[in-house]
C-alpha cells in the first residue's frame, strides 16, 4: 500500500532557530517527492521538488533531501520566521500527477 | 495571472441538500484535479480531469458524488444528498502539462453539513 509519513506530528520552536521535518514513504513506483506549505485555511504551495536522481533542493531558508535507497526524505528549515508557521506536506507521486500520495503534514509552530 | 480559484469559500448545507463547488484553473492549464481534507487529516486524491474528459476517478466514492470539466467554465465537483460525513476541506488543483508537473493549489472549500 503506497503511504507517507511525516513526523513530528507537530513542532514548536522560538524565531531563529533551525528545524528538521522528516518524511518516510512506500510509494511503487516513485516519480518524485515534492514538499508543500499549507497556511492554515489556504491551499498548499509548493516549495522543492525532486526526482530520483537529485539528493537535494534548496528553496531560499527551505532545504530538501532525499534519500531514494532508504526512501526518506527531510525539509530543513533555517533561520525560522514567524511566517514559517504553517502545515509541512510531503507528497509523493506513484508516476503521474493524478497519483500523488500525500502525508498528513508536519504542524510547525514558530514563537517569538 | 490570477492562480487557482475556488468558489464559494465556505459552504453550508443541510443533510440531503446538494452541494455544488465550482474551480477556475489557472490560465492556460487544462488538468484538474480535486482533493478532500478531512479534519487533522491529509488530502486524499478524489479525481482528475482534463477538459471534457474524466482521466482518472478512482478516489472519488462510488454514490452521490460527480465532477465534471466542460470546455468553457468551471471545473464542478457535485455532491448530492449531503450526509455529515461530508463535512471537509474540498481543494481543486490544476496543471499545464499533467505528469510531472507541478500542481497549483485552490484555496478550498470548506463544507459544513448540519
Amino acid at each position: 500500500k503506497n503511504q507517507v509519513e511525516q513526523s513530528p506530528q507537530s513542532l514548536i520552536i522560538l524565531e531563529g532557530k533551525n528545524c528538521t521535518l522528516q518524511c518516510n514513504y512506500t510509494v511503487s513506483p516513485f516519480s518524485n517527492l515534492r514538499w508543500y506549505k499549507q497556511d492554515t485555511g489556504r491551499g498548499p504551495v509548493s516549495l522543492t521538488i525532486m526526482t530520483f536522481s537529485e539528493n537535494t533542493k534548496s528553496n531560499g531558508r527551505y532545504t530538501a533531501t532525499l534519500d531514494a535507497d532508504t526512501k526518506q526524505s527531510s525539509l530543513h528549515i533555517t533561520a525560522s520566521q514567524l511566517s514559517d508557521s504553517a502545515s509541512y506536506i510531503c507528497v509523493v507521486s506513484a508516476g503521474g500527477a493524478q497519483k500523488l500520495v500525500f502525508g498528513q503534514g508536519t504542524r510547525l509552530t514558530i514563537n517569538p | 495571472n490570477a492562480g487557482v480559484m475556488q468558489n464559494p469559500r465556505h459552504l453550508v448545507r443541510r443533510r440531503g441538500q446538494e452541494a455544488r463547488l465550482r474551480c477556475s484553473p489557472m490560465k492556460g492549464h487544462s488538468h484538474v484535479y480535486w482533493y478532500r481534507q478531512l479534519p487533522e487529516e491529509g488530502l486524499k486524491f478524489m479525481v482528475y480531469l482534463q477538459k471534457e474528459n474524466i482521466i482518472d476517478e478512482s478516489g472519488m466514492p462510488k454514490e452521490r458524488f460527480s465532477a465534471e470539466f466542460p470546455k468553457e467554465g468551471p471545473s464542478i465537483l457535485r455532491i448530492q444528498q449531503v450526509v455529515r460525513g461530508d463535512s471537509a476541506a474540498y481543494f481543486c488543483a490544476s496543471s499545464g502539462q499533467g505528469s510531472t508537473d507541478t500542481q497549483y493549489f485552490g484555496p478550498g472549500t470548506r463544507l459544513t453539513v448540519l
